[in-house]
């Protein structure tokens, strides 16, 4: 179990860039989720996978935000136009094939994104 | 909306003390409450899944207890060691894929 890996850890950019962040789940997770976690908040949930199918969407999620997961393996998330308010720590986390509501999420250590 | 609700906010205690937060959250449409730790600039970690009401977790100094009628969960740390220091979130779930968390508690333990 090589646990879940997200790339880059870190990411500052100027306001109007495109930011792209990837997600290597656990190899035998079917499931992926995106969340959104500011300061003095909890995670805020953005979207979901399952398999290659992303099956909800958020309406935090702007049309500025797009997600994949191609062959239902790695997922990537891209802000375009980023704007100061999406400063945020992006996290992502697989669960395993079960029941979706008593699985535990294994979340990755995050990408921390600072819109300047 | 649903909202889950975590109190104190933050909370500093003495190495040795004993310690427990509180997760509330809609008594209906509950399938499993979650509780996590995360402990800064690692992952959030999962500590227990509960189902039932009543259900009682137990893991080395942690427990939890779960009250779904009233909707509400408990969490304990036993005799606080230093590496305790995290946030400590609660997640409820109403049968579907989404989870919805806590602002968390984040817990403060002086050697």
């Amino acid at each position: 179990d090589t646990g879940v890996s997200q790339d880059p850890r870190h990411k500052i950019t100027k306001r109007g860039q495109n930011v792209t962040f990837r997600c290597d789940p656990i190899s035998e997770h079917n499931r992926l989720y995106w969340y959104r976690q500011t300061l003095g908040q909890g995670p805020e949930f953005l979207t979901y996978f399952q398999n290659e199918a992303q099956l909800e969407k958020s309406r935090l999620l702007s049309d500025r935000f797009s997600a994949e997961r191609p062959k239902g393996s790695f997922s990537t998330l891209e802000i375009q136009r980023t704007e100061q308010g999406d400063s945020a720590m992006y996290l992502c986390a697989s669960s395993q094939i079960g029941q979706t509501y008593n699985s535990p999420l294994h979340f990755g250590n995050g990408t921390r994104l600072t819109v300047t | 909306i649903l909202n889950v609700e975590q109190s104190p906010q933050s909370l500093h205690v003495q190495e040795g003390d004993s310690t427990n937060f509180t997760c509330s959250f809609p008594s209906s449409n509950f399938y499993a409450l979650h509780w996590y730790r995360w402990e800064t600039a690692k992952s959030p970690e999962a500590l227990f899944v509960m189902t039932l009401n009543g259900d009682e977790k137990k893991k080395g100094r942690i427990s939890a207890t779960l009250n779904t009628k009233e909707g509400y969960s408990y969490l304990y740390i036993k005799g606080s060691q230093p590496e305790d220091s995290a946030t400590y979130l609660c997640a409820f779930n109403t049968g579907g894929f989404k989870t919805i968390f806590g602002a968390g508690t984040r817990l403060f333990v002086k050697a």
